[in-house]
Order: structure tokens, then sequence, then C-alpha cells
């Protein structure tokens, strides 16, 4: 499954399926970018890590992109699981802006089906 | 598993009150946070310390005031509560080097209802 646009507040997949979800930023000069998942009733838990200068980087079952012409981010998750339901809220760090505190963005709640 | 704990997980107390929500952390982190989220929400900063004696405001205005007299405590105080206090807190800490790159580790948050 795909997200549509820029940002969806909910997206459905299949399990074993793709996910991708994806995240706009305003920021040009944010220097570090970062996905976390939220599961109900829990605080958020980082999930990966992206710094400026890349536009990919890889985890277990996860994948970020990052477009930074467009100033796009995105977070693929691999044959999605039961597990990986949750709120999956991006993130920026900017240094010496928010004095290098994060921002978080509005999150996107992903559903899986079995 | 992240070693920072928070109590109450869930609070329902009257106008008016005095009320702290605790957040310890046992991973010696000297930077500490408080978000703020309401449901389904993103979070917003309301208050962070770089170490002992170190307390900042956040992004967002908040009424509710700090303390950090030990690294491992960060106590988040509201004097006198109002139903616009009613949220969820989540308290967080990193290492100052890993701050840099956004990894915080959070609680598992306190649901504050102000009746």
């Amino acid at each position: 499954g795909e997200s549509v646009g820029l940002h969806l507040p909910t997206l459905s997949v299949q399990e074993g399926d793709n996910s991708i979800i994806n995240c706009a930023y305003s920021n040009s000069a944010s220097d570090y970018f970062i996905w976390y998942k939220q599961e109900s009733g829990k605080g958020p838990q980082f999930i990966i890590d992206i710094r400026s200068n890349m536009d990919k980087r890889q985890g277990q079952r996860v994948t970020v992109l990052l477009n930074k012409t467009v100033k796009h981010l995105s977070l693929q998750i691999a044959a999605t699981q039961p597990g990986d339901s949750a709120v999956y809220f991006c993130a920026e760090i900017t240094y010496g802006g928010s004095q290098g505190n994060l921002i978080f963005g509005k999150g996107t709640k992903l559903s899986v089906k079995p | 598993e992240a070693d920072i704990y928070q109590t109450p997980r869930y609070l329902v107390i009257g106008t008016g009150k005095k009320i702290t929500l605790e957040c310890s952390q046992t991973m010696g982190h000297d930077k500490m946070y408080w978000y703020q989220q309401d449901p389904g929400m993103e979070l917003h900063l309301i208050h962070y310390s770089y170490g002992v004696n170190s307390t900042e405001k956040g992004d967002l205005s908040s009424e509710s005031t700090v303390s950090r007299i030990r690294t491992e405590h960060f106590p988040l105080t509201l004097e006198s509560a109002r139903p616009s206090h009613t949220s969820q807190y989540l308290c967080a800490s990193s290492e100052m080097g890993r701050a840099n790159t956004g990894e915080l580790f959070f609680g598992e948050g306190s649901r504050l209802t102000v009746l």
C-alpha cells in the first residue's frame, strides 16, 4: 500500500504488503530527519534517522528516503506485520534552530489488515 | 526497552488542584524533555533541561514548571490545574551527543484529565 498525497492521516495495508508513509517538511535548513513509531498507550519509539546530506538510509525492514528538492521524507516498511500498526511521526532537527530540539510533524496512523 | 518511567500513568483531578508528574530515567542521560500531546496529534515541546539545575521553556507555552535537582529526575508541576491542561504529557531523555540526531527515549506518558 502507498499513501497518496503529502500527508494522509490514516493508511491501511494488507499484512505482507509494503507500506509507504510520507511526510512533507518546510524547513530547508533541517539537519536531521527522524521517524518515530507510537503504539497505542505508549510513548514514541525511535525507528530510524537520516542526515540531511543523505538521500537514503536502510534499517531492518525499514528504509527512509529523503528528497530535499521537494522537501519530502518517506518511510518504507517492507512486509508489513500486525505489530507495525501504530501512529508514525516524522520529526526534524535544525542545529541552532529551536535550540536544536526535535520538531514533530503530524502523525499517520498505519493499520495492518490480517 | 527504555529505562524511563513516568508516574502516574493516569490522573483525574478537579480544577484548582496542584499536581506533579514524575519522570525518572536510569540511563544517565543529561538531556531531558517534556512534551504535550493531545490524542492523535503531534507532540509539542514544553520544557527541556541540559542537566542538573538547567531548565528551559520549549516551543509551546505552558503554565507548568519543571525542576532538575538530580540527573535522573525531571518532575513537572501544575500549581493550579484547569480543564485546558487536560492532555497527555510525555517525558523523554537523550544522551547529549545523540540529542543532535534526534534519538530520544520516551516514557509511556501521563494522561491527565482535569474536571
